[in-house]
């Protein structure tokens, strides 16, 4: 069975400062791998995902990550924080293309500090 | 195209009655998964409807169930309310006919609180 881990339930970053978040997967196959953040009372919305192909993902609102096979990492990065960036970041795992269950971690709160 | 539409967006109701949540995909997309999210436990996968067939479970009691109608709506029932079960239940649906389609997306979810 697959699983993530998303080392540290709070991150607070300043302004400007590089924003990372930690994901760690555990999978016996080639896993697809999503990043979703979540803003207040909202629904989740998709940052980037990884299935296939090239190993450094690059998603929406300047946010990207990498499939780093031998470290099973994916963690989510930002060159520069910005304060619409607060929000819950949840890491994702399916085990493979058509089994739609997908597992979550516990979500990183990404706080920026002005 | 419009997104995952989910009604009601707030509910309240009593331990013992039963609700029913609705959701509507995106347009083509004949996947809906159903998902439960608290603080507790965090987001948890509740089960998967395609072309009208439940397709994948998660662990929940049998008092959760679902189903899906031909143009893709789905629906969850809860049966017996429990103070437990109140939590955000987020709708998502894809189009996984290949890798590069196999993303879920999420409605803005329903809010139950079970008094």
């Amino acid at each position: 069975a697959q699983s993530v881990t998303q080392l540290g339930s709070h991150v607070s970053v300043s302004e400007g400062a590089l924003v990372l978040l930690r994901c760690n997967y555990s999978s016996s196959v080639p896993p697809y791998l999503f990043w979703y953040v979540q803003y207040p009372n909202q629904g989740l919305q998709l940052l980037l995902k990884y299935t296939t192909g090239a190993t450094l993902v690059k998603g929406i609102n300047g946010f990207e990550a990498e499939f780093k096979k031998s470290e099973t990492s994916f963690h989510l990065t930002k060159p520069s924080a910005h304060m619409s960036d607060a929000a819950e970041y949840f890491c994702a795992v399916i085990q493979n293309f058509g089994n739609e269950k997908l597992t979550f971690g516990t979500g990183t709160r990404l706080t920026i500090i002005p | 195209k419009a997104g995952v539409t989910q009604t009601p967006r707030y509910l309240i109701k009593t331990r013992g009655q039963q609700v029913t949540l609705s959701c509507s995909p995106i347009s083509g997309h004949r996947s809906v998964s159903w998902y439960q999210q608290t603080p507790g436990q965090g987001l948890q996968f509740l089960f998967e409807y395609f072309s009208e067939t439940q397709r994948n479970k998660g662990n929940f009691p049998g008092r959760f169930s679902g189903r899906q109608f031909s143009n893709s709506r789905s629906e969850m029932n809860v049966s017996t309310l429990e103070l437990g079960d109140s939590a955000l239940y987020l709708c998502a649906s894809s189009l996984p006919e290949g890798p590069s389609t196999d993303t879920q997306y999420f409605g803005p979810g329903t809010r139950l609180t079970v008094l």
